[in-house]
């Protein structure tokens, strides 16, 4: 079975700095995605960011990129700059061929002006 | 603009009452999906459905009714049985129900019991 491991509940960052969420995962699976989701204090999900695990290459959207690691099965996301409006809950998931995603239990970011 | 509308925002249940939670999209996505959210965790499938006429239960579809007469709709009914409702509940929708493929989310509906 699918396991994703969010392990750290709460991070905060100072606006303008970089701050890392961590993630790892567990799968049987050789082809699989991974997902980081926000949800804002308005609680809609909101994708940031999605890495195939067959690329190397990893995924960056603006000054959100994520470290992959795949023997390791980690997968962190970096958000660069730090903005009052990044602060939310960030969500990892993972998803194969099956027919859903399996999520982590969410990581808290609070941004310090 | 293409998006997903969930309705109402908040939702009030008295015991014994059953409720429907209502899922529209007009992205033209074959698949659909229920997920309900409780503080600190993340979130759990309760229904999907790839496809109109078809639908299968998640994690933790006891308690809860789906249907799917029409591709762009996929309302949720928390019945009697379900005890515990009062959670915020996620409607999402991707082109065709593979886990590859990105979900795109509703802004959610608030379920409270009276």
């Amino acid at each position: 079975a699918q396991t994703v491991t969010q392990s750290q509940p709460e991070m905060s960052v100072q606006e303008a700095e970089t701050v890392t969420l961590s993630c790892t995962y567990d799968t049987s699976e050789s082809d699989y995605y991974l997902f980081w989701y926000k949800q804002p204090p308005s609680r809609q999900m909101i994708l940031v960011i999605r890495q195939e695990a067959y690329k190397q290459q990893n995924a960056t959207e603006n000054r959100f990129s994520v470290n992959f690691q795949k023997a390791a099965k980690s997968f962190s996301l970096k958000i660069s700059d730090s903005q009052l409006g990044d602060a939310a809950m960030y969500f990892c998931a993972i998803g194969d061929s099956n027919y859903q995603l399996i999520w982590g239990a969410g990581t808290k970011l609070i941004i310090k002006p | 603009d293409g998006g997903i509308t969930q309705s109402p925002k908040y939702l009030f249940r008295k015991e014994g009452q059953n409720v429907t939670l209502s899922c529209e999209q007009n992205l033209n996505h074959d698949a659909m999906y229920w997920y309900r959210q409780d503080p600190g965790q993340g979130l759990r499938l309760i229904y999907y459905s790839q496809i109109v006429n078809d639908f299968q239960k998640g994690d933790i579809a006891e308690g809860y009714s789906v249907s799917r007469e029409k591709k762009e709709s996929f309302p949720l009914t928390v019945t009697s049985a379900q005890k515990n409702p009062t959670a915020f509940y996620l409607c999402a929708s991707s082109i065709g129900g593979h886990g590859q493929e990105t979900q795109y989310f509703g802004p959610g509906t608030r379920l409270l019991v009276l």
